[in-house]
């Protein structure tokens, strides 16, 4: 299957800073990707899906102004939490959707995750 | 997108096969089964995916049932490895196209 990768892994930052997450796929053109967020005990939650060139769409009650989604390339897409706040801990998740030279993904590859804390 | 039903928690002895169900009662004709599993702490990873007829690859194999109200991901010889939570998440191929919706998913644990 396809990878994709996030970076940093772990990130530890200070209230009212801003955070930003790199998706990279690695060797598909990722046409969308998606944000989840996770919390402890939680399954995930879809954020925003973002298709390479547009505009992201989020879902309803994430405020697009506070996690900026940029998707300007095919193979990245990244995520700014801008003042983090402590309740915007989490686990947070990218997945990619694409093709490659011969074949036309439908299922959704996920990233290893980035874990945010906000102290 | 129609929702699912997955038991809470299911064990499995190394070795044997592991069958979990879903219930996707309401699922309407354009609409593809998936599953997906996460390992604690690591993002999910995509497991099988089918529509009417049954389907295998190198990690499991999907039964779907002939009026596709319910499924059965197989798991023929199951590791500790393959400890994990799986999601059965059933998608549309219309406007929503690619969001996967997902569940509280089945706890699997694979014990020696």
């Amino acid at each position: 299957g396809a990878v994709v990768s996030q970076h940093p892994s772990r990130v530890i930052c200070k209230s009212g800073t801003s955070v930003k997450i790199e998706c990279r796929s690695l060797d598909f053109q990722a046409t969308t990707m998606f944000w989840y967020r996770q919390f402890p005990k939680q399954s995930l939650m879809l954020m925003a899906t973002s298709n390479e060139g547009s505009k992201a769409t989020y879902e309803q009650g994430v405020e697009k102004d506070k996690f900026l989604i940029n998707h300007a390339s095919l193979t990245l897409s990244t995520l700014t939490v801008t003042s983090a706040h402590p309740e915007d801990s989490s686990f947070y998740i990218c997945s990619a959707r694409g093709y490659t030279t011969g074949e036309i993904y439908n299922e959704q590859f996920f990233g290893p995750g980035t874990r945010l804390t906000v102290l | 997108d129609a929702k699912t039903t997955q038991p809470t928690s299911m064990d499995c002895a190394e070795g044997r096969a592991a069958n979990l169900p879903c219930n996707h009662s309401t699922i309407s004709g354009n609409e593809y089964v998936y599953w997906y599993r996460q390992i604690h702490s690591q993002g999910p990873q995509y497991i099988i995916h089918g529509l009417k007829n049954n389907e295998t690859n190198e990690m499991a194999s999907l039964i779907i049932t002939e009026d596709r109200k319910s499924s059965t991901l197989i798991l023929p010889h199951a590791t500790l490895r393959d400890t994990a939570v799986y999601y059965c998440i059933v998608q549309s191929g219309g406007t929503s196209y690619g969001k996967l919706t997902f569940g509280q998913g089945t706890i699997l644990t694979v014990h020696p």
